[in-house]
């Protein structure tokens, strides 16, 4: 069974940093693409960014890029996103995935 | 990068009715699509994964269908726990821009 756990949410100021991080399980990790994706309050789902297998191959969603990094760890069988210059717009429910199957979510808060 | 094109953007229907909701890709993507089904306050629920096959636990008056760049969503007989914003997914990449399920 596929298990996605976040952690590293919490609430920070516009202009400060996280770094959100994903322990993957039940599958076979380094052989997967995975991404995050975010629901901000009240809105809808979107796409933040996605990774290939090795790390080599990286894709974010315009708003994102030069802010957020994504990167994994396959000894570890861990995603990370790092997301730095933080905006209040960036306040969301940030979901780790591998395809269809998403994680419980873990919540990042942008206010001051 | 692959764009996913959902329409309609707003449906209104009546219990009983039948549905459908379009998907399209910008290029082929097999049938590397999700959809989902999302509702106040709650988590985002999967209903289909592969573009066919109906997560577990989901009723059967949903089905998806489609492969390469068109895609659907049926919901057979409108029941009113259904009336919500659906979206489909490429795998690892863009959703649709949702289709909201209106109360005719």
């Amino acid at each position: 069974e596929v298990q996605l756990v976040e952690s590293g949410g919490g609430l920070v100021q516009p202009g400060g940093s996280l770094r959100l991080s994903c322990a993957a399980s039940g599958f076979t990790f380094s052989s997967s693409w995975v991404s995050w994706v975010r629901q901000a309050p009240g809105k809808g789902l979107d796409w933040v960014a996605a990774i290939n297998r090795d790390g080599s191959e990286v894709h974010y969603v315009d708003s994102v890029k030069g802010r957020f990094t994504i990167s994994r760890d396959n000894s570890k069988n861990s995603l990370y996103l790092q997301m730095n210059s933080l905006r209040v717009e960036d306040t969301a429910v940030y979901y780790c995935a591998r395809n269809a199957w998403w994680g419980q979510g873990t919540l990042v808060s942008v206010s001051s | 990068d692959i764009q996913m094109t959902q329409s309609p953007s707003t449906l209104s229907a009546s219990v009983g009715d039948r549905v459908t909701i379009t998907c399209r890709a910008s290029q082929s993507i097999n049938n590397w699509l999700a959809w989902y089904q999302l509702k106040p306050g709650k988590a985002p629920k999967l209903l289909v994964y592969d573009a066919s096959s109906l997560e577990s636990g989901v009723p059967s008056r949903f089905s998806g269908s489609g492969s390469g760049t068109e895609f659907t969503l049926t919901i057979s007989s409108l029941q009113p726990d259904d009336f919500a914003t659906y979206y489909c997914q490429l795998y690892n990449g863009r959703f649709g821009q949702g289709t909201n399920l209106e109360i005719k």
